[in-house]
């Protein structure tokens, strides 16, 4: 298993580009997240979905969109991009999402994105 | 707002001694927790999860445990080894949604 991947790993655009991140898992895990990471600061969620056809806004969203078209794949779209979205971003996939469940959160290698 | 946040950004210690990374969360509904450990240039690696119904859980050289009087948790680390040194997190998760709230992390670098 390839586990969690994610392309591209460095990503430099200008103000008011638009880009996807791409997220793709294949553990048939239903629940799939992504985060960003700022220097000095934990993990923030960004959106999440809990199976195709299912997201949900998380701590951080807006400036992001997200589709969950299959169970594999979980693309993040920066609409406008703005030099306060610099960050590292980070797609996380586990069997649930609820605290009910097994539950082990499988990151992928991140992708680091820079705004000029 | 909520926070999960750690008492000590960076801990060095000796190999082969036992580290104590902390983690105080200030809400009281989260019933699920998580340690994890991120390498530089990697995405966190999951170390071990505890609920709220346990006080305490072993793994291979890890043990957490959870305070939930004084909101607390702490990864205890034993015989730590240069490969122990990373960036440590907790998260939690709460009931009401399918959200994890990380806190800061603490760097632990470990003296060879």
């Amino acid at each position: 298993n390839a586990g969690v991947t994610q392309t591209p790993k460095f990503q430099v655009l200008k103000t008011g580009q638009s880009m996807t991140l791409q997220c793709a898992q294949d553990m048939n895990h239903e629940y799939m997240s992504w985060y960003r990471q700022d220097p000095g600061m934990g993990l923030r969620l960004i959106h999440y979905s809990v199976g195709a056809g299912i997201t949900d806004q998380g701590e951080v969203p807006n400036g992001y969109n997200v589709s969950r078209s299959t169970t594999e794949d979980f693309p993040l779209r920066l609409l406008s991009a703005a030099p306060s979205q610099t960050s590292v971003y980070f797609c996380a996939s586990s069997y649930s999402g609820s605290a009910y469940s097994y539950n082990e959160q499988f990151f992928g290698p991140g992708t680091r994105l820079t705004v000029l | 707002g909520e926070s999960v946040g750690l008492h000590l950004p960076t801990l060095s210690v000796q190999e082969g001694d036992n580290s104590i990374i902390n983690c105080a969360y200030s809400n009281s509904a989260s019933d699920y927790f998580i340690w994890y450990k991120q390498e530089s240039g990697k995405g966190p690696q999951f170390i071990i999860d505890i609920r709220s119904n346990m006080d305490k859980r072993q793994g291979q050289r890890v043990t957490v445990l959870l305070n939930k009087t004084v909101k607390h948790l702490s990864l205890q680390i034993a015989a730590t080894q240069p490969g122990d040194s990373a960036v440590y997190f907790c998260a939690e998760n709460r009931v009401t949604g399918n959200q994890f709230y990380f806190g800061t992390g603490t760097s632990l670098t470990v003296i060879p």
